[in-house]
């Protein structure tokens, strides 16, 4: 089974659109962590946040915003107003303690195309 | 900078040689790891390493090697025991590996084509 799951594989929007991107995830650990990266063009991730799982308030960071939903297992990512250089692959990952390593978890990612 | 260095960009195989990707980190982390990803696909990690001198298998070790004799220093060797290892390949590294939560920082990634 998935232990992240990123249901939307690719997303196009116009410029100045908001658009939110879905990730669930499933663990039985208490602790873990959530996070959201960017994979521009280039190919380098991007770390954008990482959320523990104590911690569900909503984060916002300029334009970008995420929702930590533990009832229902959600991560999900918001970009407000949405421009050309959001265009990239979007990926979420669940980290856990495993062994004494932190394992992660990706999803399988996002493609956001933000059309002019 | 501070960062994870990649090389080669750009490598091209033949069939049934080694090659081995750089990677070096100057951020003074402890651990290491080396992630494949194939289009449309998310991450998948070959090897990890918490320490100098001590490296773990991930989930798809097979057909890969690794060493890391130095901190900031964990190069992969793509072996021909890898039937398929055309794809792109992710360098990365955390302050430490023992615990959860630590972020993973990437480099920039490494093409690897098999011709």
């Amino acid at each position: 089974a998935q232990k992240v799951t990123q249901a939307q594989t690719e997303i196009s929007v116009v410029e100045k659109e908001d658009v939110t991107l879905d990730c669930v995830y499933e663990t039985r650990d208490t602790t873990y962590y959530l996070f959201w990266y960017k994979q521009p063009p280039s190919g380098e991730l991007v770390f954008l946040i990482r959320r523990n799982s104590f911690d569900e308030q909503n984060e916002i960071s300029g334009r970008y915003s995420w929702n930590f939903q533990k009832s229902t297992s959600s991560f999900n990512f918001t970009i407000t107003a949405s421009q050309v250089v959001d265009s990239a692959v979007y990926f979420c990952a669940l980290s856990e303690a495993l062994y004494n390593f932190n394992k992660f978890y990706f999803g399988s990612g996002t493609k956001l195309n933000v059309k002019p | 900078d501070g960062g994870i260095t990649q090389s080669p960009k750009y490598l091209f195989r033949k069939e049934g040689q080694n090659v081995t990707l750089s990677c070096e980190q100057n951020l003074n982390h402890d651990a290491m790891y080396w992630y494949r990803q194939d289009p449309g696909q998310g991450l998948r990690l070959i090897y990890y390493s918490q320490i100098v001198n001590d490296f773990q298998k991930g989930d798809i070790a097979e057909g890969y090697s690794v060493s890391r004799e130095k901190k900031e220093s964990f190069p992969l060797t793509v072996t021909s025991a890898q039937k398929n290892p055309t794809a792109f390949y992710l360098c990365a590294s955390s302050i430490e590996g023992g615990t959860s939560g630590n972020t993973i920082y990437f480099g920039e990634g490494s093409w690897l084509t098999v011709v």
